[in-house]
């Protein structure tokens, strides 16, 4: 009965490395969205899964970023040759099939570049 | 997407309510009017949703005009934990399974103070 659970909740990382951030969302929602935020900004779209597949990719800033859902339940946000830039919270939320319902939020990972 | 305008901040005294005004003159027949609230250090969380008609739940209301272009949250007695930055977002439920509809894009809410 855990809500949307994202790991680590935080990460330190060198610019350069290759980063992988995980989201567990809640068992059975089929639309699973991630996002970064910035300190003062709003939520900013990354991608947005129904089930297995990206139904919108259009918020991904680069080829940096890739996001993956192979089963329709855990996705991972991958984020190759880190820069100081994608340093921010990254959050996650899952919600069921159909926009007339609510989405549940993680808590974030907060990913800093060094 | 259809877009939704909100004042950047709002100040409240404690106990009073509260009226939070969204602007969507572009929203279409299908949108959904979600808000979600996001407290310090925390992540986004639901407060309400609608349609058509006004809603009422434990944490607010939500009044939409008649002709949809706009639309109210509404708390009743503001409390210091009110004290957040409230979305408003127009969703478009999903038609059909792989398509686009159900997005949920966030704009720059508006930050609301409550003092005591």
């Amino acid at each position: 009965g855990a809500g949307v659970s994202q790991t680590p909740s935080n990460k330190v990382t060198e610019k350069g490395k290759y980063v992988e951030l995980r989201c567990d969302p809640i068992s059975g929602h089929t639309a699973l969205y991630w996002y970064r935020q910035s300190l003062g900004q709003g939520p900013e779209f990354l991608i947005y899964f129904q089930g297995t597949g990206a139904a919108d990719d259009s918020g991904l800033p680069n080829d940096r970023f890739f996001a993956v859902r192979p089963e329709g339940s855990v996705s991972t946000l991958k984020i190759q040759r880190t820069e100081r830039g994608d340093s921010a919270v990254y959050l996650c939320a899952s919600s069921p099939v159909g926009g007339r319902t609510e989405a549940f939020f993680g808590q974030g990972t907060r990913l800093t570049v060094v | 997407d259809a877009k939704t305008t909100q004042p950047n901040s709002m100040e409240s005294n404690e106990e009073e309510p509260v009226h939070l005004p969204c602007n969507h003159s572009t929203i279409s027949g299908t949108d959904y009017i979600h808000w979600y609230r996001q407290l310090p250090s925390q992540g986004p969380e639901y407060v309400i949703h609608g349609l058509t008609s006004n809603v009422n739940n434990r944490m607010a209301s939500l009044a939409i005009a008649e002709d949809r272009k706009s639309s109210t949250l509404i708390l009743h007695r503001a409390t210091l934990r009110d004290a957040a930055v409230y979305y408003c977002i127009l969703r478009d439920p999903e038609m059909n399974y792989g398509g686009s509809q159900g997005n949920l894009i966030f704009g720059k809410g508006t930050k609301l103070s409550v003092k005591p």
